[in-house]
């Protein structure tokens, strides 16, 4: 079964400081997607950043890098330089198989930026 | 650039009404996608589009719940006599046919059922 979880319901930084929110993940198939989604308090589901089963290399997209560890099944997701803005709930997600197209998602970490 | 929008954003019905949500995908996204989100909890796969083909539907997708896309451009998720089980947000998305397939989220329906 292709399953998601995220162990901290929630996390503290203070501004300007970087910040981890662990994924790890469960799958056997070979081929999968693994996304990570910002969602504030207005409610809408803001995609963030993408990492490919067979990517070499850990992707980033400005502050956002994702440390994926294949062995370890995890994919976290590295905040540098945190800013108030970035207080919201963060999801992870993995797509599993070429053609399925559904994301399953964990449950969530809570993060709070502290001036 | 326009994202994709839902209408409305929120509903209150009462037990046994149906209701009606709208979803207005990315315009050259072809791929687009229904879930559904309770609180404290991440989003539940519902049904999926391609074009106007309905190509996987969840468990969770009773006979109570439709959803459509007839013409492959926007979609709606009709809900039959509705009970308080379903209040949640049901979210749409929309993707590309291409590597990666990020899917770009509307804003949500929220639900209340009374």
């Amino acid at each position: 079964a292709q399953k998601i979880t995220q162990t901290q319901p929630g996390m503290f930084v203070q501004e300007k400081e970087a910040v981890t929110l662990d994924c790890t993940y469960d799958t056997s198939d070979p081929s999968y997607g693994l996304f990570w989604y910002k969602q504030p308090s207005s409610g809408e589901m803001i995609f963030l950043i993408y990492q490919g089963s067979y990517d070499q290399q850990n992707a980033t997209e400005g502050r956002y890098s994702l440390n994926f560890q294949k062995a370890r099944k995890s994919a976290n997701l590295v905040i540098s330089a945190s800013q108030l803005g970035d207080s919201a709930m963060y999801f992870c997600a993995m797509r599993a198989r070429e053609g399925y197209n559904k994301l399953i998602f964990g449950a969530g970490t809570r993060l709070a930026v502290h001036p | 650039d326009t994202g994709v929008s839902q209408d409305p954003r929120h509903k209150i019905t009462k037990r046994g009404q149906n209701v009606t949500f709208r979803c207005d995908p990315i315009s050259e996204h072809n791929r687009l996608y229904w879930y559904r989100q309770t609180l404290g909890q991440g989003p539940e796969f519902l049904t999926y589009f391609q074009n106007e083909a309905q190509l996987e539907k969840s468990r969770l997708l009773s006979d109570r719940f439709s959803a459509e896309r007839p013409k492959g451009s926007f979609s709606t998720l009709e809900i039959q006599r509705t009970e308080q089980g379903d209040s949640a947000m049901y979210l749409c998305a929309s993707s590309r046919n291409r590597e990666g397939n990020e899917q770009f989220f509307g804003p949500g329906t929220r639900l209340t059922v009374l």
